[in-house]
């Protein structure tokens, strides 16, 4: 069966400090990736999504950076954190092409607090 | 995409049936209607999808009527745990993967 990891589960950072947080799916190949945020009491936001290896598409100006270095790992980085970066970070996958299905497999996410 | 509406918060009782109402009058002819459940400090989970007509699981109905301009999440007998974020989302099929706009959704609030 497959499954996906987040990690760390919670992280407090201070503004401009850098960030890294890493998401691993299993039991899967070539899966599509994503990363989103969620603000507190808000929907969800797309970040980044990837199709492959070192392909990554970025969904809205800011200053995080999304990396795929291996087929089922996705990084999720900032060089200089701003306070605007708190929030629920979110990876998900789904089967490539996915056909018909429009179905994303949500990790258990990683709470950001920037101080 | 297409945008979608639907309430902001909806309460109910257990044992009750619930009817969540989403409307996207610009859903384009390929696109397909998910919906998703979510829990505080949790992603989203799938829940059911569907293009016309009727779609059943074991958890829910989605209801959609011809002209797709709405469609109706429906859930039988709920209970507290159905307390939950409920999304309605339009699918964007052109990019060949699924590139999901979630708005902020529908809160339920399940009472005893």
């Amino acid at each position: 069966s497959q499954t996906i990891h987040q990690w760390p589960a919670t992280l407090v950072q201070p503004v401009g400090s850098p960030l890294s947080l890493e998401c691993t799916v299993e039991g899967t190949s070539n899966p599509n990736l994503y990363w989103y945020r969620q603000a507190a009491g808000r929907g969800l936001q797309l970040l980044f999504y990837s199709v492959g290896i070192g392909q990554i598409s970025s969904e809205v100006p800011q200053n995080l950076s999304a990396s795929r270095p291996q087929d089922r790992q996705f990084i999720l980085s900032s060089k200089k954190l701003l306070l605007s970066d708190s929030g629920f970070y979110l990876c998900a996958w789904s089967v490539t092409g996915g056909g018909n299905s429009y179905e994303q497999y949500f990790g258990p996410g990683t709470r950001l607090t920037v101080t | 995409l297409a945008k979608t509406t639907q309430p902001i918060s909806m309460d109910s009782y257990e044992g009750q049936e619930v009817n969540i109402t989403c409307s996207h009058n610009n859903i384009a002819t390929n696109d397909y209607i998910t919906w998703y459940q979510q829990f505080p400090s949790q992603g989203p989970r799938f829940i059911i999808q569907g293009y016309k007509t009727k779609v059943t699981n074991e958890v829910a109905s989605l209801f959609i009527p011809a002209d797709r301009k709405s469609s109706t999440l429906s859930l039988p007998r709920v209970s507290l745990s159905d307390t939950a974020v409920y999304y309605c989302l339009v699918g964007e099929r052109n990019t060949g993967f699924q590139k999901l706009v979630f708005g902020t959704g529908t809160r339920l609030l399940v009472s005893p």
